[in-house]
């Protein structure tokens, strides 16, 4: 089946810096998703990519989908506390079947 | 507006107790659910999801099962619990290829 790798696991860095979070897949992706969940919490959506090479912006949020549909990143500009949590990307694997990579789990030091 | 609903916020039981866990949809139709586990500090791994009423699919062979008797509803059950089986159970709902909605979660801790 489909497999979802995301690294790094785990990144901790001061706050004003930057931060990134790779997504892989075994497949070629219709679309890809990206979630965040804060500590405790439940994953919140944040955004879907569909196109080859697409490129969206949430503020300090930027994502990218790879020209091969197979690969995505989200970086993070001037990181902030409120930044905290764990961020997970996702595809689909047919029409129903949401596949999560592992997450990593950012924190930041004020 | 669509609400998801799941309840209790969190359990404890006994080893070899049984468990019933159910996760309501409101304000959707035929919507697609799912059932994933979160162990501490790990990712989500996607344990059932459904399409339609009575039609359940199983990712990871265990002693839990699934059951939809209603459109809007979905229940998460074993008969009976193990050590390994306590985590965070997360319920969602999505329309086809569109994102998942989470509800809040339950802690189940099995002692």
């Amino acid at each position: 089946g489909q497999q979802v790798m995301q690294i790094p696991q785990y990144q901790h860095v001061q706050e004003g810096e930057d931060f990134t979070t790779y997504c892989n897949s075994s497949t070629t992706l219709s679309n890809i998703q990206w979630y965040k969940q804060r500590p405790g919490g439940h994953p919140v959506f944040l955004i879907q990519l569909v196109k080859s090479g697409e490129v969206k912006k949430q503020k300090r949020l930027t994502f990218q989908f790879g020209e091969a549909k197979k690969n995505s990143s989200l970086h993070i500009t001037a990181t902030q506390t409120t930044d905290v949590g764990t961020y997970f990307c996702a595809g689909f694997e047919g029409a129903q079947k949401l596949v999560f990579g592992q997450g990593t789990r950012l924190t930041i030091n004020p | 507006s669509q609400t998801i609903h799941q309840w209790p916020a969190t359990l404890v039981q006994p080893v070899g107790s049984p468990l019933s866990l159910e996760c309501t949809v409101e304000g959707t139709s035929n919507p697609n659910l799912y059932w994933y586990r979160q162990a501490a500090g790990r990712g989500l791994q996607l344990l059932f999801y459904s399409v339609g009423i009575g039609q359940i699919s199983s990712e990871v062979p265990q002693n839990l099962s699934a059951s939809r008797p209603q459109d809007r509803q979905f229940i998460l059950s074993s008969k009976k619990l193990l050590l390994s089986d306590s985590g965070f159970y997360l319920c969602a709902w999505s329309a086809a290829d569109s994102p998942l909605h989470f509800g809040n979660g339950t802690r189940l801790t099995v002692t």
